[in-house]
């Protein structure tokens, strides 16, 4: 079973704007990551936000972690057209090895 | 170094039949992940291996699904008496070490398609 619920489910911007998504989950983690993903193939790791931190940056990307509310975003700035993929949320359990995915935000970046 | 590689990248079998799924983890990784992802959904858990050993199976849907390591490194998925809702990506990921604060490191993916 899938952990939490991404939103929207599908995002079209055009090239230069920046892109939101969100991630909700149920239970208490390790940490959370975000993962890209072209043509429905592999993931490609974005980045890792630990429990104990609030927000991470990596190059264009922002992400923002609320343990009280249980929730996550991911913020891509200044987006392209090669941004267009599919985005996932996983949740690391607290004391497991597993990650658990969210269905996942498709974003469409157009030229 | 190479990353993870998962062979064959597409897989066709007919229901009833039996196949393996292949996958090759970075060199070092101690870790092995097995996940499965239906179309439109994200990819979901199956089996967990720390060095030879299943560590958690809990993902395995029902015992047609197996999975092996015998030597720490290759790994392989077997699904017997195939139906055709056993189509999906089957997607491989490796870790250094075991444990929720390692990042995992995707294969390509398998596309399976039972008919």
């Amino acid at each position: 079973s899938q952990q939490g619920e991404e939103d929207p489910q599908a995002l079209s911007i055009q090239e230069g704007e920046n892109a939101t998504m969100n991630c909700s989950y149920k239970t208490s983690i390790n940490n959370l990551q975000w993962y890209r993903q072209n043509s429905g193939r592999g993931l490609v790791h974005l980045i890792l936000i630990r429990s104990n931190e609030r927000e991470k940056h990596s190059g264009r990307l922002r992400v923002t972690l609320d343990t009280s509310k249980k929730s996550s975003s991911l913020l891509i700035t200044a987006s392209r057209a090669a941004d267009t993929a599919s985005y996932f949320c996983a949740t690391a359990e607290l004391y497991g090895n597993k990650l658990v995915f969210g269905a996942g935000t498709i974003l469409r970046v157009k030229s | 170094g190479a990353g993870v590689s998962q062979t064959p990248s597409n897989k066709v079998t007919e229901k009833g039949k039996y196949v393996e799924l292949r996958c090759d983890p970075i060199s070092g990784h101690t870790a092995l992940y097995w996940y499965r992802q239906s179309l439109g959904q994200g990819p979901e858990f199956l089996i967990y291996f720390q060095g030879t050993g299943a560590a958690d199976d809990s993902g395995l849907p029902n015992d047609r699904f197996f999975a092996v390591r015998p030597e720490g490194s290759v790994s392989t998925l077997k699904i017997q008496r195939t139906e055709r809702g056993d189509s999906a990506v089957y997607l491989c990921a490796s870790s250094l070490r075991a444990g929720g604060r390692e990042t995992q490191y995707f294969g390509p993916g398998t596309r399976l398609l039972v008919l």
